[in-house]
């Protein structure tokens, strides 16, 4: 079965630094990859998605994360934190299913809790 | 895109008790999805809800305790049945567009505290 795990559970950057999330994937073919922001109070938006091609992969709010299969990574990163990027960062594997139409069975890492300091 | 709405935005609920929790979405559909995000945990899949037939439980879910419906292509619903202090969460609803099979949105969720 896939998994996804994110080593940090809770990172704290200072406004303008750079960030980058950790996520690490176990799945048995090519993974369909994506990260998810949610903020307090609200829904997942979708940051960002990898299926095939090109390895970094750019995204919404600046954000672009890059695929390593022989590390089983797909990490985020920005060159610049604002502080509306103060978020949980959610990291997932897309299985297939509906015959093959679908990669709508997401599995989620436990999340990163993101903190901006002014 | 799609947009999607869920009702109610959040709930207090007494144990024993159960809660329609209902899902909308501004365009047809072809997948909708149904997720559990206890407090400080990621986010679980309960099951697929497809159109005119019964929904697909994962591991660990059952229809007696998580009845879903879903009449047509831009409606379903989720019933937490015979709540316990155990199942406060915050329940979401996620579809897949037709024009976009690969990527799911998410709705707003709905809050559940169970008393």
């Amino acid at each position: 079965a896939q998994s996804v795990t994110q080593p940090d559970i809770h990172i704290t950057v200072s406004e303008g630094a750079s960030l980058e999330l950790r996520c690490n994937y176990s799945y048995g073919a090519t993974p369909y990859l994506f990260w998810y922001v949610q903020s307090p109070g609200q829904g997942l938006q979708l940051l960002l998605k990898y299926f095939s091609g090109d390895t970094l992969v750019q995204g919404i709010k600046g954000f672009e994360a890059e695929f390593k299969r022989s590390q089983s990574s797909f990490n985020l990163r920005k060159p610049s934190v604002h502080w509306s990027d103060a978020a949980e960062y959610f990291c997932a594997v897309g299985d297939l299913y509906a015959g093959g139409t679908s990669y709508g069975k997401l599995t989620f890492g436990q999340g990163t809790i993101l903190t901006v300091h002014p | 895109s799609a947009v999607i709405s869920q009702k109610p935005s959040r709930d207090i609920c007494q144990r024993g008790t159960s809660l329609t929790i209902q899902c909308q979405v501004d365009s047809q559909v072809t997948m909708m999805f149904w997720y559990r995000q206890q407090p400080g945990q990621s986010l679980t899949l309960i099951a697929t809800a497809n159109q005119g037939s019964e929904a697909t439980y994962e591991s660990g879910f059952v229809i007696d305790k998580f009845p879903i419906s879903r009449p047509n292509l831009t409606f379903s619903t989720l019933t937490v049945s015979n709540m316990s202090p155990e199942d406060s969460s915050i329940y979401l609803c996620s579809v897949e567009v037709y024009r976009a099979r690969d990527t799911q949105y998410f709705g707003p969720g709905t809050r559940l505290t169970v008393l």
